[in-house]
């Protein structure tokens, strides 16, 4: 099993509609999740990270985390062509608090 | 300000050539990372620096040498790299602590011929 998995897509979503991103983890001593969001060529750029359990929302984007399922998710609201992008969601531990895992990462393909 | 810089942005080398990578850093942070990621694949971790000491070195083969010299600077030294070595080097930087975030810099393009 995969320490996180991701759906490697591609997610293919119009423009305006909402985008669900999702990600799972196995490691139930996970402390800190965060969401990456990587144009092709370039370097991983952080968009969201959340800590506890429920919702944090930061503009168009929603994070949402179950630690009781092991589920992270991202929710992008009306996206916009300028979101398609890959998608990492990345978890610290296992292995030490400097560890971050990353998962393979989910393609969003946002239609015009 | 979140910002991590690398040099240089492109670079190509022979198996027998010694290169070195550089990241720069002035948010403070204490944690300084380095990954490689190859096409379509997550990043993946090579070394940790914590306070300017290395604290995480995943099996990383010897032809790939780290060094802090100082909080705000990591290097990685190159000699005798496979083509298969070739990969976006990337460098990231965290204040340190179990809930910290990492910041990427824009990478190195590697290309080894």
């Amino acid at each position: 099993q995969k320490e996180v998995e991701q759906n490697s897509g591609p997610l293919s979503v119009p423009e305006g509609a909402i985008a669900s991103l999702n990600c799972t983890y196995s490691d139930r001593g996970s402390q800190s999740f965060f969401w990456y969001r990587q144009y092709s060529g370039k370097s991983p750029e952080l968009i969201m990270f959340i800590y506890s359990n429920g919702d944090k929302e930061d503009g168009r984007f929603t994070a949402q985390l179950n630690k009781a399922s092991q589920y992270v998710s991202l929710l992008i609201r009306d996206s916009q062509p300028s979101d398609s992008a890959t998608y990492l969601c990345a978890v610290r531990g296992p292995g030490g608090y400097q560890k971050v895992t990353f998962g393979t990462g989910t393609k969003l393909q946002v239609i015009p | 300000d979140t910002e991590v810089t690398q040099t240089p942005k492109h670079l190509v080398m022979g198996m027998t050539n010694k290169k070195s990578l550089k990241c720069e850093q002035h948010m403070g942070h204490r944690a300084m990372y380095w990954y490689k990621q190859k096409a379509k694949k997550p990043p993946e971790l090579m070394f940790v620096y914590s306070y300017e000491k290395l604290s995480i070195n995943e099996s990383v083969p010897s032809r790939f040498s780290p060094e802090c010299p100082n909080s705000s600077l990591l290097n990685l030294h190159l000699h005798a790299l496979q083509p298969e070595d070739s990969a976006l080097y990337l460098c990231a930087s965290s204040q340190g602590g179990a809930r910290e975030t990492q910041y990427f810099g824009p990478g190195t393009r590697l290309l080894v011929l």
